[in-house]
């Protein structure tokens, strides 16, 4: 399968800072990237869907002047948590879609954000 | 809106036993079914997927899914599970009409007993 990476895989911030995490497909282009977010033993809860050279589209309850998405290219997309607090501590999970592959989701490894 | 329901939170079996995980989904058009694992420690990896023709459809490791679209169901099988099979398991499902969308379930976590 295709392979999506994420930088950094583990982060640790002071309260108040902002934090950019890197999302990449490696061998494909990505027209759509998604981001989740997965709390300890729970699921994935969709964040933001976005797409190449337009803005995202963030689900119900979820800040976009806090959690600011760019997808600048094909293979890029970051996420930036603006003025983090210990409750955005928890699991960044980025996925990229590819039209043609029928919808099938490529998931990266993840980032563990930690708000001190 | 779409909503994806798993029946169990927890299951626990030993080695060789049978495995059916329960997968239920609320969405009235065509839909694209998947099933993710999560081992311990790593990133989400697909198992399977329906998107049309055989409602039975089989995965990596031997596991297996059926579409039933009368029940709005997409359980995961195995016929014998092994310890290595011990994970999260999340169902998810794309309604075609939302693009690239997918809902996840909220998890099963199976621990396998050596």
């Amino acid at each position: 399968g295709a392979v999506v990476s994420q930088h950094p895989s583990r982060v640790i911030c002071k309260s108040g800072t902002s934090v950019k995490i890197e999302c990449r497909s490696l061998d494909f282009q990505a027209t759509t990237m998604f981001w989740y977010r997965q709390f300890p033993k729970q699921s994935l809860m969709l964040m933001a869907t976005s797409n190449e050279g337009s803005k995202a589209t963030y689900e119900q309850g979820v800040e976009k002047d806090k959690f600011l998405i760019n997808h600048a290219s094909l293979t890029l997309s970051t996420l930036t948590v603006t003025s983090a607090h210990p409750e955005d501590s928890s699991f960044y999970i980025c996925s990229a879609s590819s039209s043609g592959v029928n919808n099938e989701q490529f998931f990266g490894p993840g980032t563990r954000l930690t708000v001190l | 809106a779409q909503s994806v329901s798993q029946h169990n939170h927890h299951v626990i079996l030993s080695e060789a036993a049978s495995l059916e995980l329960g997968c239920n989904y609320s969405y009235g058009g065509t839909v694209n079914l998947f099933w993710y694992v999560q081992y311990p420690g790593q990133h989400l990896q697909l198992l399977l997927k329906y998107f049309s023709g055989d409602p039975l459809v089989k995965g990596i490791k031997g596991f297996e899914a059926e579409f039933i679209k009368s029940k709005f169901s997409f359980n995961l099988r195995k016929p014998s599970v092994q310890w290595s099979d011990t994970a999260e398991y999340f169902c998810a499902v794309n309604a075609e009409t939302s693009y690239d969308k997918v809902i996840f379930g909220p998890g099963t976590s199976l621990s396998v007993i050596p």
